[in-house]
């Protein structure tokens, strides 16, 4: 379900390491999940997605992991460079739902150069 | 990728005025568009849905007589928040939905931040 929160836990990596960024879903309906980066001031940028049917799913220097048996979704961003650095967000959609988004909370990934 | 505008990025607006904000599908038709509503160190989150050529589906809690939205045609919805206040104030954000390929893709605009004094 929807997730809002008053402040965003933040992680913060040094630069070249990997980082990992977890998310929590509620609802086990959700057939569908995306990454999304959001930097200061813009929309939301997507990053990578991944289908129920799936557990894993690498991208360019990033990995998405999906754990449905407890409803847990994680990013895993390789060698994390200084552009990294924004709020990121998962999302999901149920089957059936017309891409209708629900976010989660989001979490700041800061990284020390 | 397919691109989705927003005008304008950022306004300043007096309590009491009404205050229009656009989003475009620049290169694709988008027959549904999402508007969320984003405060600060918040997530998004999901305002109304946008048919075009028919009502919008409003979530609980958003008042649809404030938050006008009009779909009028494939590549355009509009967001017009009437009689706004400070409570207003937040980032404003659209998405354009695009079936392509066998499935549905969302491609976010760049949002319109609006301050209402």
């Amino acid at each position: 379900g929807e997730s809002v929160g008053l402040h965003l836990p933040t992680l913060s990596v040094q630069e070249g390491d990997n980082s990992i960024i977890n998310c929590a879903y509620s609802n086990s309906a959700s057939d569908y999940f995306i990454w999304y980066k959001q930097e200061s001031g813009k929309g939301p940028q997507f990053i990578i997605d991944i289908r129920s049917n799936m557990d894993k799913r690498q991208g360019q220097r990033v990995t998405v992991l999906l754990n449905k048996t407890v409803k847990h979704l994680s990013l895993q961003i390789a060698a994390t460079q200084p552009g990294d650095s924004a709020v990121y967000f998962c999302a999901e959609t149920p089957r059936n739902a017309g891409n209708m988004l629900t976010f989660g909370g989001g979490t700041r990934l800061m990284v020390k150069p | 990728g397919a691109v989705v505008s927003q005008h304008p990025s950022w306004v300043i607006c007096k309590s009491g005025t009404s205050v229009k904000i656009e989003c475009r599908s620049l290169d694709f038709q988008a027959t549904t568009m999402f508007w969320y509503r984003q405060f600060p160190k918040q997530s998004l989150m999901l305002m109304a849905t946008s048919n075009e050529g028919s009502k919008a589906t409003y979530e609980q809690g958003v008042e649809k007589d404030k938050f006008l939205i009009n779909h009028a045609s494939l590549t355009l919805s509009t967001l017009t928040v009437t009689s706004a206040h400070p409570e207003d104030s937040s980032f404003y954000i659209c998405s354009a939905r695009d079936y392509s390929a066998g499935h549905y893709e969302q491609y976010f605009g760049p949002g319109t931040r609006l301050t209402v004094t």
